[in-house]
């Protein structure tokens, strides 16, 4: 059983299309994330989301917005894609938000934006 | 302010020679540390973390990293490369009173036949 599920993997997209991707977690955690890795590799956090209230909301655009409605979920919305969102954006999630706890990756949903 | 520098952007070595990937932290209180793998097309697994205790860590596929507070750094290391070794390495560090991990910019590893 994968433990975090993302869909879809691969999503190849029009500028100025919306697109959601999706995210599922059968750990029983409480805590979920977004993260998006650019072409160089570099992970940064997006949103973080506790018993589906929101904790930290980076310097994201509002085109983006995620979406939690239980706890094991947590969606991702894009508005109007700009080439610039082509990246790789990964869910996690953790047991619950504190320093040591290790964080559990989804493979990753690879957006292209053409 | 948390942050982390992997030094080497790309480590490659022989099948069978000892791998070390380097990593140092900044923190302004006693750190927690991760190593994370990324293997091609997939998303991250840990390897191992330094939460308190030993400062030696050991970790899956028989990866280790030992935390030196005076270095502060955390270096991984494995006696002896295997290609399935082959991914994206990524050291992360975090402290008790930040909200968020902060991950380094990777390091890619390449085995040698």
């Amino acid at each position: 059983d994968t433990a975090v599920s993302q869909t879809p993997k691969y999503l190849v997209t029009q500028m100025g299309n919306d697109k959601s991707i999706k995210c599922e977690q059968n750990l029983g955690h409480d805590t979920m994330y977004w993260y998006k890795q650019d072409s160089k590799k570099f992970l940064k956090i997006m949103f973080s989301y506790n018993n589906k209230e929101l904790i930290i909301n980076e310097t994201v655009p509002n085109r983006f917005s995620p979406k939690s409605p239980d706890k094991a979920h947590l969606n991702l919305h894009i508005n109007s894609l700009e080439l610039g969102d082509s990246a790789v954006y990964f869910c996690a999630s953790t047991p619950f938000e504190t320093a040591g706890n290790t964080i559990y990756f989804g493979e990753g949903s690879w957006l292209t934006v053409v | 302010a948390q942050s982390v520098t992997q030094l080497g952007s790309h480590v490659s070595v022989s099948e069978g020679a000892l791998v070390l990937l380097r990593c140092n932290y900044s923190s302004s209180v006693p750190p927690y540390l991760f190593w994370y793998v990324q293997y091609p097309n997939q998303g991250l697994q840990l390897l191992l973390k330094y939460t308190t205790g030993a400062t030696l860590v050991k970790g899956i596929n028989g990866f280790e990293a030992e935390f030196k507070k005076s270095e502060t750094s955390f270096h991984l290391t494995k006696p002896s490369a295997h290609m399935s070794d082959a991914a994206e390495y990524f050291c992360a560090v975090r402290d008790s009173s930040a909200s968020k991990i902060i991950f380094g910019s990777g390091t890619r590893l390449s085995i040698r036949p």
